[in-house]
């Protein structure tokens, strides 16, 4: 267990709904990074957050945003969900001078 | 052309066999390299982490970097059923930043 925790596990959505999916970083990690995973792609980076600040976005739309509170848990944000979010979303947290970067086991988004 | 590539299989080696996994890459700024093993429907699992080139072993792991070549390794001696999963490797720029993934590589030990 890496002692990041993601949820929830599964969720179904419908096109054009709001979805937001939570993330706990293992203890003394103070940074969270978000993938998404495409069915038989390797992970995507979405976005990451140091401190409560985003430090870093990969090339997804505005419409996927995040947060990261003082205790350094995370949420990830879809608005306007299109078939295409359907997919596994990764967390992954790392400490500060650590660059080993630990998953938690995801949470399956289906969009309808 | 993808930034790091990695032949997706499927790989099926029998149980016993020396297993070996690879990846390319385009961009010569990576310094950090990564193999993860995932489960079906699990999240990655860090198996092996390497700065820079050069060789690291851990148990039945061997991880190779060649930085000139840009090409990485992973080597499963004595191969298990229960390494049968997907293996992505994982590149880094600098320390803590994002990690960018291969496609995977999804391989079968066959008792």
């Amino acid at each position: 267990e890496t002692g990041v925790t993601q949820s929830p596990t599964h969720l179904i959505k419908t096109r054009g709904q709001q979805v937001t999916l939570r993330c706990s970083s293992q203890s003394g990690h103070n940074t969270v990074s978000w993938y998404q995973q495409a069915l038989g792609q390797g992970p995507q980076f979405i976005f990451q957050y140091y401190r409560e600040e985003e430090n870093g976005r990969g090339n997804f739309p505005p419409r996927f945003s995040g947060l990261q509170f003082p205790n350094y848990s995370s949420e990830l944000n879809v608005n306007a969900l299109e078939l295409d979010d359907s997919a596994l979303y990764l967390c992954a947290s790392s400490g500060a001078g650590n660059t080993e970067a630990f998953f938690g086991q995801g949470t399956r988004l289906t969009v309808v | 052309q993808k930034e790091v590539e990695q032949d997706p299989g499927p790989l099926s080696v029998p149980e016993g066999a020396i297993v070996s996994l690879n990846c390319t890459y385009s961009n010569s700024a990576f310094q950090y390299f990564m193999w993860y093993r995932q489960y079906s429907r699990k999240g990655p699992e860090l198996l092996m982490y390497t700065y820079s080139s050069g060789n690291k072993e851990d148990g039945r792991f061997t991880a190779q970097v060649d930085k000139s070549s840009k090409y990485i390794s992973l080597f499963i001696r004595d191969s298990q059923p229960s390494d049968s999963a997907t293996y992505l490797c994982a590149m880094m720029l600098g320390g803590n930043e994002k990690l960018t993934f291969g496609t995977g590589t999804r391989l079968t030990i066959i008792p």
